[in-house]
């Protein structure tokens, strides 16, 4: 059974680095065409995806985000990390880490979330 | 990358189909057999009803299903139930080999 659940600080201030954490259980980061993926969702308003990692440590990134975001994994604690730098209020969200079916495109295990507000 | 584009609310009595639109480009819907969609009720985690634009994941009611012409896709619920009001998002793969989603609709069961 696949889970996954997301970890890291609920509030944060402006210009901080935001580092949230996904663990997860039931399938390996280092098995071929496995992926971990992180969207997140303002309040009230849509879903924006983020970053992907693949097994093979290949990394995608928001276009928008990019030069903000990292992605990583530690295959032997089975989590991958999201930091994002320079926090604005706009970054107030939920952040939400999903298993990525490789074969589909899609994807179809979502952790619960986890809501991160930036303020001073 | 620009959002999808959804109609930002649709309704339905139970019992009637309704139909949710979701255009993009070239780059994305219309490039591509990797649309998904996905639903998500208040305070919960979104849940994919459909993959490559028709696919059913197991588990998801037939009434649910796919479909995709040039570069918007669409997602039609049959016979509709109480519990299918929920907010639905598109998603697409890009030929920029990222993702991007809708902006949400908002499915009212009258």
């Amino acid at each position: 059974q696949i889970t996954l659940k997301e970890s890291g600080p609920t509030l944060v201030k402006p210009t901080q680095t935001l580092t949230l954490t996904c663990t997860f259980s039931g399938f390996s980061l280092s098995t071929t065409e496995v992926a971990v993926g992180w969207i997140r969702q303002p309040p009230g308003k849509a879903l924006e995806w983020l970053a992907l990692i693949y097994w093979d440590d290949d990394k995608r990134y928001s276009p928008s985000l990019k030069s903000r975001l990292t992605i990583t994994k530690d295959t032997s604690k089975n989590q991958v990390v999201l930091t994002l730098t320079n926090m604005d209020p706009v970054d107030t969200a939920t952040y939400y880490c999903a298993h990525y079916h490789y074969s589909g495109s899609y994807f179809d295990y979502w952790g619960q979330g986890t809501l991160v507000t930036v303020s001073s | 990358q620009s959002a999808l584009t959804q109609p930002a609310s649709v309704s339905g009595s139970p019992g009637q189909s309704i139909t949710i639109s979701c255009t993009g480009t070239s780059s994305d819907v219309g490039g591509y057999n990797f649309v998904s969609w996905y639903q998500q009720h208040p305070g919960k985690a979104p849940k994919v009803m459909i993959y490559d634009v028709t696919n059913r994941p197991s588990g998801v009611s037939s009434r649910f299903s796919g479909s995709k012409s040039g570069n918007t896709a669409s997602l039609t619920i049959s016979g509709l139930q109480a519990e299918d009001e929920a907010d639905y998002y598109c998603s697409s793969y890009t030929n920029s080999r990222t993702w991007v989603f809708g902006g949400g609709t908002k499915l009212t069961v009258l």
